[in-house]
């Protein structure tokens, strides 16, 4: 079974903390992304990642940053953590561009309180 | 801008019942739309995905129907069970290199016995 695993399921963190959320593949996919999904609003792109070491700013990047050192790992860092970066973040990886039966695959998302 | 819009914003239904839920999407170059079933506090899991000449695909009870024409999707959920309560998203994509999505907001789907 093809699986994208997020490393937490839940955080509770401390405002200013820096906090780093990891996300791996297994199905050797070229694309990855960092979403925030909050009530009423959807889910909204933070960062993806298209190769090892690119990334590019989704719609809403600031207090955000990401890395990809490796193809099967995207991780996400908040440099100091706030409240307002409470919420639940998805880690979602797809083929180049989404084709078959694939498209996304997410994780399962990790919800972070920040308090 | 590519846009995808989904209606109801949200739905309760009777256990049994049948219901239908709309996509409009304005995205081009038209590469394929898909549909997730979101459980609460869980990641979206794919229930169909259809490009630009298919018309109708199922998955169980879940049938969708892509009207390329019009740029219309439904999702028909048929003999609804406790189950299916969750959020439903539709999601489209155009054909860029880094394969960005444009994603609804979903409707929220409650099933009452």
């Amino acid at each position: 079974d093809v699986k994208v695993t997020q490393s937490s399921r839940y955080l509770v963190k401390r405002t200013g903390e820096k906090v780093f959320l990891e996300c791996v593949q297994d199905m050797d996919h070229e694309n990855m992304f960092w979403y925030r999904q909050d009530p009423g609003l959807g889910l909204r792109l933070i960062y993806f990642s298209y190769d090892v070491k690119m990334k590019e700013k989704g719609d809403i990047p600031e207090g955000y940053s990401v890395s990809r050192e490796k193809k099967e790992r995207f991780s996400l860092i908040l440099e100091s953590a706030s409240t307002n970066q409470t919420s639940m973040y998805l880690c979602a990886s797809s083929s180049n561009p989404p084709t078959g039966n694939y498209g996304y695959t997410f994780g399962s998302g990790t919800r972070l309180t920040v308090v | 801008k590519n846009q995808v819009e989904q209606s109801p914003q949200s739905l309760i239904i009777l256990e049994g019942k049948n219901c239908t839920l709309q996509c409009n999407y304005t995205v081009s170059p038209f590469s394929n739309l898909r549909w997730y079933k979101q459980d609460t506090g869980r990641g979206p899991v794919s229930l169909t995905i259809m490009t630009f000449s298919e018309n109708t695909k199922s998955n169980g009870r879940y049938t969708a129907t892509l009207d390329a024409d019009t740029k219309q999707s439904s999702l028909h959920i048929t003999a609804s069970q406790l189950s299916d309560s969750a959020s439903y998203i539709c999601v489209v994509s155009a054909y860029t290199n880094a394969g960005k999505s444009t994603f609804g907001d979903g409707t929220t789907l409650t099933v009452k016995p």
